[in-house]
């Protein structure tokens, strides 16, 4: 049980299709996150969100669309992926302020197939 | 823009071997330091953190790790490692107190220790 609850642990999806990604964390924090961990490579910060607004878009293609609605909710709209998308995507989230270090807390991660 | 680079990308060792992994940051100015292990199938979670103060930093499972700030290094060390710490480790920085807060991570070293 780590706090940051991810569903669904595992999808499947055409390059046409749309589906969501549900992050929900149980820890009070403020910040939320999304990475995406893809092999032999470094995890990839995607969005944040510090207090529901949106704080850092890394570069990603807008077929990936962010929706924060509270603090203790994170979505990820996802739609006409290319298979290169596929990837473990990671949640996080972090009790953000001047005498935080900024520990990140990760969901169990969304394993993405795009065929 | 801050990066970090962990040299052994692979390392195998027997059981009772001592562990040493390198982790180094690119950025100069305030940093607060991670290193986060990944099991198989699970969660990524937190080994040890620096925040502040001694620079010498145990976290657990008898890991520890050295804060060099001269060098720009925060290498993983534990004395013996066990068949259960098989997994991939990865190090983190973030910006300590201003500026940029989500964490850039590693590439990742996956320890597999041999029975």
């Amino acid at each position: 049980e780590t706090g940051v609850t991810q569903t669904p642990r595992h999808l499947v999806m055409g390059m046409t299709n749309k589906k969501s990604l549900k992050c929900e964390q149980h820890l009070g924090h403020n910040a939320m996150y999304w990475y995406k961990q893809s092999a032999k490579k470094p995890l990839e910060l995607m969005f944040v969100y510090n207090f529901k607004e949106q704080t850092e878009n890394n570069s990603v293609p807008s077929r990936f669309s962010p929706e924060c609605p509270n603090s203790s909710h994170l979505f990820l709209h996802l739609h006409t992926l290319q298979p290169e998308d596929s990837a473990l995507y990671l949640c996080a989230s972090s009790q953000d302020g001047e005498r935080e270090s900024g520990e990140l807390f990760f969901g169990e991660g969304s394993r993405l197939t795009v065929l | 823009a801050q990066s970090v680079s962990q040299h052994n990308h692979h390392v195998i060792l027997s059981e009772a071997a001592s562990l040493e992994l390198g982790c180094n940051y690119s950025y100069g100015g305030t940093v607060n330091l991670f290193w986060y292990v990944q099991y198989p199938g699970q969660h990524l979670q937190l080994l040890l953190k620096y925040f502040s103060g001694d620079p010498l930093v145990k976290g657990i499972k008898g890991f520890e790790a050295e804060f060099i700030k001269s060098k720009f290094s925060f290498n993983l060390r534990k004395p013996s490692v066990q068949w259960s710490d098989t997994a991939e480790y990865f190090c983190a920085v973030n910006r300590g107190r201003t500026g940029r807060r989500a964490l850039t991570f590693g590439s990742g070293t996956r320890l597999q220790v041999q029975p």
